[in-house]
């Protein structure tokens, strides 16, 4: 069964104090894996795609990288605008249908 | 619009009343996907529209949910003799799955509270 696990659930970080989130996944047909940013009340906000293990990409303060069975989101000198829920998807295809399988979410709280 | 649009940001109902969701996708996008997330959950699959093929149904939690999108542009969700089990927000997503990129684009919900 395709399956996203994302870890911690919840992270509480002191500004400037670097860390990272999971993402493990198990699919067939993996497509891509995906990385958003979703704020309170808000819909999920695209920050990256990853094709391929060895993959890495950047983007501020975040930094996305991907192997055959997880992903990591490194967030660099954290700052209070950071705080946000980090979600994670894979796209798998199956039947010619594109399918996202969304993991739980990570909550990231960055204090001043 | 420059974005992906849905209406009503916000709606209160009644058990057993009917709610209409709509969705407004991006201009051009051909792929449309329908979401529920609940608190604490993450975002569960409803529908998935592709251009004119015929939709992916496969996550709609029963018989009482239903989606439609006319002229492969606007969309619908519509939920039957409503619960409270469906109380949640419900996002819409489009993709132009063109090349290889394939991310979704959301709007912003719709979240529904079944009193």
């Amino acid at each position: 069964e395709d399956q996203v696990t994302q870890s911690p659930e919840a992270l509480r970080l002191q500004e400037g104090e670097s860390s990272s989130l999971n993402c493990s996944y198990t699919v067939s047909g993996l497509r891509g894996l995906f990385w958003y940013r979703q704020d309170p009340g808000k819909g999920p906000e695209f920050l990256f795609t990853l094709y391929s293990a060895g993959e890495e990409k950047e983007k501020e303060r975040l930094k996305a990288t991907l192997t055959k069975k997880e992903s990591f989101l490194h967030i660099t000198a954290p700052k209070p605008e950071d705080s946000a829920t980090y979600l994670c998807a894979v796209q798998a295809v199956t039947s010619g249908t594109y399918k996202y399988i969304f993991g739980t979410g990570t909550r990231l709280k960055v204090l001043a | 619009g420059a974005g992906v649009s849905q209406s009503p940001s916000n709606k209160v109902t009644e058990k057993g009343k009917d709610v209409e969701l709509r969705c407004d996708p991006i201009s051009g996008h051909t792929a449309l996907y329908w979401y529920r997330q609940s608190l604490g959950q993450g975002l569960e699959f409803l529908i998935y529209f592709q251009g004119n093929s015929a939709p992916d149904k496969s996550g709609l939690p029963s018989d009482r949910f239903s989606a439609e999108r006319t002229g492969g542009s606007v969309s619908t969700l519509t939920i039957q003799r409503t619960q409270q089990e469906d109380s949640a927000v419900y996002l819409c997503a489009s993709s132009s799955r063109t090349g290889r990129t394939g991310e979704l684009f959301f709007g912003e919900g719709s979240r529904l509270t079944v009193l």
